[in-house]
């Protein structure tokens, strides 16, 4: 299994520019988390999926956001227009709820955005 | 809403020494507890959980946590660190009952020196 496949792995981009995200959950899991870490505010769920359906987006900073889950297997985050203070990595998991229960959610290799 | 503090967000140790990574959750619920490693420029890999039963458990790495309620912690420990620990490690609870989200702590940053 190749895992949570995330792109692009780096991005730099000027203020004002759209930018999006793409995950490529495991096949198979039927849960997607978009997560946003910065130093300051740590690992903040941004918005999850349960059969490709949002189930809270509560995270979501503000309506520059935007995350779609059009099929199981794929995922994008959009941004537009973009930011400075939008600078962070960004983690895409996936999970299958488990039968005990505990979601074990596996992660992305993550997106570093950085914005200018 | 549930909440999780991780005290201390660095912490170092000569290796050989013991590892204590403290964590203290807030829930609303029952609560499931996690612990992840993050790796520089890696994702979180999972160490260990705990959902029910057993309040001692036992993760990779040689690291266990014990679930403590009445102080609502969910400390971790290794009784010898390794250099290869040195990583930021981050405690996390269910985000509710259905368990899907997890809501995480700010992440402790583990150094070991020689």
């Amino acid at each position: 299994d190749a895992g949570v496949i995330q792109s692009p792995r780096h991005e730099v981009t000027e203020m004002g520019q759209e930018v999006t995200l793409r995950c490529k959950p495991i096949s198979g899991h039927n849960s997607l988390f978009w997560y946003r870490q910065t130093m300051m505010r740590g690992l903040e769920l941004l918005i999850y999926f349960n059969n490709n359906v949002p189930i809270d987006d509560s995270g979501m900073p503000e309506d520059r956001f935007s995350a779609k889950m059009p099929n199981a297997s794929f995922s994008t985050l959009k941004i537009q227009p973009s930011e400075p203070r939008d600078s962070a990595v960004y983690f895409c998991a996936s999970s299958s709820l488990g039968a005990s229960g505990a979601n074990v959610l596996t992660f992305g290799a993550g997106s570093r955005l950085t914005v200018l | 809403a549930q909440s999780v503090t991780q005290l201390g967000s660095h912490v170092s140790v000569s290796e050989g020494a013991l590892v204590l990574l403290r964590c203290n959750y807030s829930s609303s619920v029952p609560p499931y507890l996690f612990w992840y490693v993050q790796y520089p420029n890696q994702g979180l890999q999972l160490l260990l959980k705990y959902t029910t039963g057993a309040t001692l458990v036992k993760g990779i790495n040689g690291f266990e946590a014990e679930f403590k309620k009445s102080e609502t912690s969910f400390h971790l420990t290794k009784p010898s660190a390794h250099m290869s620990d040195a990583a930021e490690y981050f405690c996390a609870v269910r985000m509710d009952q259905a368990g899907t989200a997890l809501i995480f702590g700010k992440g402790t940053t583990l150094s070991v020196s020689s």
